[in-house]
């Protein structure tokens, strides 16, 4: 039972083009919704959340959209940069209690920008 | 300030044997989380320790066990390892258990044979 999916495994993007990937969840309870990007031989590191109060959140070149109707989120980066590629997870988690809940992660998008 | 560091960095067993993965949390860290990444799929849950208390557990068997200790390193403990337990095992570090403000270290690669 996946909660969380990225239907591309992989997006190739020209240098200084808009990069899109989706996420879409299954658990109407997630109200909090995070990327991570994910170098080879590294641990995934924190790139931009959102809390599903809000319908956007911008953070310099990374922009992420939610659209709760449609349990659907997507990560905008523009310009695309060739350090940009990685392996990009979506990932959502919900407040249980006074503390949230454990975070479940998407099986990830591979990004290739091209130069 | 250190990061979130990981050892071993690779790591063989035989099917059957016990396996012991350390992490050692970013400075002022008191929660880590582990979490099994298997080829081409996102990090899952393991567990959470939290003041060294388990504090949360994904759908993992008895045989994955942990321990957190006074200055918050960490062990993760497999026993009886299958073959399926071969993945990247992640440790993440935070303060506090509002686990999505975590730090990753780079993982161990174990390989089960």
């Amino acid at each position: 039972d996946q909660q969380v999916k990225q239907n591309s495994p992989s997006l190739s993007v020209q240098e200084g083009r808009i990069s899109i990937l989706n996420c879409d969840y299954t658990n109407s309870m997630f109200d909090y919704f995070l990327w991570y990007k994910k170098y080879p031989a590294e641990g995934p590191t924190f790139l931009i959340s959102i809390s599903s109060i809000k319908d956007k959140n911008e953070d310099g070149r990374f922009t992420v959209f939610l659209n709760k109707s449609a349990k659907h989120l997507s990560l905008h980066i523009v310009p695309s940069q060739p350090g940009d590629s990685a392996v990009y997870f979506c990932a959502a988690s919900y407040l249980r209690g006074t503390s949230y809940d454990k975070v479940i992660f998407g099986p990830g998008t591979s990004l290739s920008v091209i130069p | 300030e250190t990061g979130v560091t990981q050892s071993p960095t690779h790591l063989i067993k035989t099917r059957g044997q016990q396996v012991t993965l350390r992490c050692s949390s970013q400075s002022g860290h008191n929660t880590v989380s582990w979490y099994q990444q298997a080829l081409g799929q996102g990090p899952q849950f393991i567990f959470q320790y939290y003041r060294e208390e388990e504090n949360g557990r994904g759908n993992f068997p008895p045989r994955f066990s942990g321990l957190q200790f006074p200055n918050y390193s960490s062990e993760l403990n497999v026993n009886a390892l299958e073959l399926d337990d071969s993945a990247l095992y992640l440790c993440a570090s935070s303060y506090g258990t509002a686990s999505y403000e975590q730090y990753f270290g780079p993982g161990t690669r174990l390989t089960v044979t």
